[in-house]
């Protein structure tokens, strides 16, 4: 049981250029989420997907897009990346069916566009 | 903008130690989570505390909340070297999904 998986872990872009970071999880979780932290600061939300098939804006989702692919996999889409996106981002899973509204999340993905 | 404010930003105290760590939020929740991040780690939940629950217990960790005052307060007992990391509340609203807003954090060092 791997629990939150996200991958790559590491990853440097220039301007411009695009790329989608993946998030797996193996809890049969129904929700899923990412959120980006910035130095000395807590997680936002930039995207979240309550149930397989749906997905919505968080606090920050300017420049992002998502897919919920199934249950398993919800990926975020950089399509044009920005120095500002720099950033460290957590994709998370939650239960939601249980009463339990705790969060699992992943390791990181350490983004640096220059 | 952030839903939670932490005090303090930075706690250093030394091992065996008690440590108090606050946060306020500002609008009406359903519940509150702490978690804890190890450095370049990710999040691993610690407690949650419903808003019709006033106090909380888990091993060394004692959460409570007082809604009146919007603030809760996480304290760990006879603390240790492992529990170096910085520490996150996180509410979800009444209303709408079951979104959490963070705090920014307390940055926790424990000295041997």
């Amino acid at each position: 049981n791997a629990g939150v998986t996200q991958t790559p872990k590491f990853q440097v872009l220039k301007t411009g250029q695009s790329m989608t970071l993946q998030c797996a999880q193996d809890m049969n979780h129904n929700s899923m989420y990412w959120y980006r932290q910035d130095p000395g600061m807590g997680l936002r939300l930039i995207y979240y997907s309550a149930s397989e098939g749906t997905t919505d804006k968080g606090e920050v989702p300017n420049g992002y897009n998502v897919s919920r692919l199934n249950k398993r996999e919800f990926s975020l889409r950089l399509e044009s990346a920005a120095p500002s996106q720099t950033s460290v981002y957590f994709c998370a899973s939650r239960d939601g069916t249980s009463g339990r509204n705790e969060q699992y999340f992943g390791p990181g993905t350490r983004l640096t566009v220059t | 903008s952030q839903q939670g404010e932490e005090d303090p930003q930075a706690l250093s105290i030394q091992e065996g130690e008690n440590a108090t760590m606050n946060c306020s939020y500002k609008t009406s929740i359903n519940n509150l989570q702490w978690y804890r991040q190890n450095s370049g780690r990710g999040l691993v939940h610690l407690i949650l505390i419903r808003s019709n629950e006033r106090e909380k217990h888990s091993g060394r960790l004692r959460v409570t909340l007082d809604t009146s005052k919007k603030s809760s307060s996480l304290l760990i007992t006879a603390s240790r070297a492992a529990d170096t990391a910085s520490y996150f509340c996180a509410t979800t609203e009444v209303q709408g999904a079951q979104k959490l807003v963070f705090g920014q954090g307390t940055r926790l060092t424990i000295n041997p």
